[in-house]
């Protein structure tokens, strides 16, 4: 199979403070996470690619220094919500592709900054 | 640019009646089309792909799907709802390593 394993499931965090997001590859090398945040009924919307080793791309809109998104190694890629403000609360989920099993999902953050 | 659109952003349907979803694409290359179930708080799970091979596509939990290419969709249906088939719903695209392009998704609702 392809699993992606993301920690926490759940954050609560006072505004200004940073929360770190990991995803892991249980039995793969991800090359390739993408990032996607999704707001209370509303879809899921890409914010950056990480590939290991090299700069994270991000979409328009979506502020590079407030989202730092570090994936030193192929088994482990990590958002880190600087300065966080109670607009940045949201569903954070991180995803994969591995042939032939196609794109698989971590299971979410829920973040919530008060 | 590929975009996926999902007609009706809620569908209600009576338990053990025909579960109808719509999705369309626009994609300038062959897509690979999957439908993905969303519950609250959770990750998504795949219910079914399709890749190029057969236009209809059976998935898990008794859905499935036809890509129909003249009409470019590829809506989700289930012949008789269940009540743990109330959830979130989306249709997404394409294709490679590029990430996928997400519909708004429709959300199901399943009467006693």
């Amino acid at each position: 199979g392809a699993v992606v394993s993301q920690h926490p499931s759940r954050v609560i965090c006072k505004s200004g403070t940073s929360v770190k997001i990991e995803c892991r590859s249980l039995d793969f090398q991800a090359t390739t996470m993408f990032w996607y945040r999704q707001f209370p009924k509303q879809s899921l919307m890409l914010m950056a690619t990480s590939n290991e080793g090299s700069k994270a791309t991000y979409e328009q809109g979506v502020e590079k220094d407030k989202f730092l998104i570090n994936h030193a190694s192929l088994t482990l890629s990590t958002l880190t919500v600087t300065s966080a403000h109670p607009e940045d609360s949201s569903f954070y989920i991180c995803s994969s592709n591995r042939d032939p099993y196609g794109y698989t999902f971590g299971s979410g953050t829920r973040l919530t900054v008060v | 640019a590929q975009s996926v659109t999902q007609l009706g952003s809620h569908v209600s349907v009576s338990e053990g009646a025909l579960v109808l979803l719509r999705c369309n694409y626009s994609s300038s290359v062959p897509p690979y089309l999957f439908w993905y179930v969303q519950y609250p708080n959770q990750g998504l799970q795949l219910l079914l792909k399709y890749t190029s091979a057969a236009t209809l596509v059976k998935g898990i939990n008794g859905f499935e799907a036809e890509f129909k290419k003249s009409e470019t969709s590829f809506h989700l249906t289930k012949p008789s709802a269940h009540m743990s088939d109330a959830a979130e719903y989306f249709c997404a695209c394409c294709s490679g390593n590029t990430p996928l392009v997400f519909g708004k998704g429709t959300r199901l609702s399943v009467i006693a």
